[in-house]
Parts: C-alpha cells; sequence; structure tokens
C-alpha cells in the first residue's frame, strides 16, 4: 500500500501527558498537511510543510503543539500536557506541489 | 471571510439519485474538491472542479458555478455503502483547503 500511513490509529492518554503522533506521507509528495476534526465537523488546518520546512501554522496550534518534518519525509506531530480540548481525530494529508490532498487513516486522540 | 456552506444531513432510497449542494464564500478560488468520509475513517478524493461545468466519474458527477460559488455533488443508482459523509473543500489560492463541515447521507433500503 502507498498510500499515507499515520501512527498509531488510536491514543489514550491522562491529561497533562505528552502524546506524538507520526505520519508517512505519499514518497513522492514534497507537501506535508495535518488536519485536526472534530465530531460534526470538517477538518481544520494546524500546519504545512513543503519538503522539510514548515511554511504555517494555524492560530489554532498553542504553544503546546509542535511538528517536524526532519528530512523532508515522515512528520511528527506533538502535543504536551495534553488537554481534554485535544481530543479529536488528527489527520495528515499529501500532495505533490498543489495537486490533490490525500490522507492518511487518522489518529484518533482521546483525553481521559 | 472564508466560508462554506451545505447541508447537514440529507437521506435518500437506494437506487435513487442525490444531489449534495455546496456554496462558498473565499478570498480566492484555485479549486473545489469533494471528499467522501465513512465513520471513524479519513476522507477519501472523490472529484475535483476547477473550471465551470460537470465533471462526470462514474456514479458521481461534480458541478461547479465559479460565479455563483456554487458547486454540487450528484450521486447516482444510490448504494448502502454511499452512506456516509461528503465534504466540499475549497482551495483559496494557498496550500490549505478550506472544508465545509460536511452532509451526512443516509441511504435507506
Amino acid at each position: 500500500d502507498t498510500g499515507v500511513s499515520q501512527d498509531p490509529r488510536h491514543k489514550i492518554t491522562k491529561r497533562g501527558q505528552n502524546v506524538t503522533f507520526r505520519c508517512d506521507p505519499i514518497s513522492e509528495h514534497n507537501r506535508l498537511y495535518w488536519y485536526r476534526q472534530t465530531l460534526g465537523q470538517g477538518p481544520e488546518f494546524l500546519t504545512y510543510f513543503q519538503n522539510e520546512a514548515q511554511l504555517e501554522k494555524s492560530r489554532l496550534l498553542s504553544d503546546r503543539f509542535s511538528a517536524e518534518r526532519p528530512k523532508g519525509s515522515f512528520s511528527t506531530l506533538e502535543i504536551q500536557r495534553t488537554e481534554q480540548g485535544d481530543s479529536a481525530m488528527y489527520l495528515c494529508a499529501s500532495s505533490l506541489n498543489t495537486d490533490t490532498q490525500y490522507f492518511g487513516p487518522g489518529t484518533r486522540l482521546t483525553v481521559l | 471571510g472564508q466560508n462554506i456552506d451545505q447541508p447537514t444531513e440529507m437521506t435518500a432510497t437506494e437506487g435513487a439519485i442525490v444531489q449534495i449542494n455546496c456554496t462558498y464564500q473565499t478570498s480566492g478560488f484555485n479549486g473545489l474538491f469533494w471528499y467522501q468520509q465513512h465513520a471513524g475513517e479519513a476522507p477519501t478524493f472523490l472529484s475535483y472542479n476547477v473550471l465551470d461545468g460537470l465533471e462526470e466519474k462514474g456514479r458521481f458527477s461534480s458541478f461547479l458555478s465559479r460565479s455563483k460559488g456554487y458547486s454540487y455533488l450528484l450521486l447516482k443508482e444510490l448504494q448502502m455503502k454511499d452512506s456516509a459523509s461528503y465534504l466540499c473543500a475549497v482551495n483559496p489560492g494557498t496550500y490549505k483547503y478550506i472544508f465545509g463541515t460536511g452532509t451526512r447521507l443516509k441511504v435507506l433500503a
């Protein structure tokens, strides 16, 4: 399967703990995006990488959130000191330049 | 501001045709996308329109009118597996898509 993959698929954590998610994009895609989706809503943009450069972070991404794409391939999204409001589906997507974005299966985060 | 509107929920019968509308107001326009999302799963790409007119792909068609800020997704010969949310998204000319809240379609036997 050469689609976008994400790990883990599900994460349950206690409030205050740190969590890290991984995304592996489609191999030739140079652009990588993180979105967050809550129940009944569409995905909301969080951040975007072109190769290894993080070119924009949404104001939704507080100081507790950080994302990296160190070698322009996989990316990680870390949330520090999780809060119950962070519970959501975290979606990763990739594209080749301005072409269509393809989504991974998502990581569902539950903060207790 | 950026705004995308689509109905929250629709119901249709197996074998029927359903049209899901989407209107948008964005600062720019570089394409409109439709995605299908089953509960608990990621959005999967259905169609892309950047020029006015109808794009047909099997049982699915998508229409765009840029002057009206309007699109629709047409699903023919509905099947039970078509029960899902349908997301309308616009690329306003940047790299990030603006998504609507999605239309939840229920297909009844």
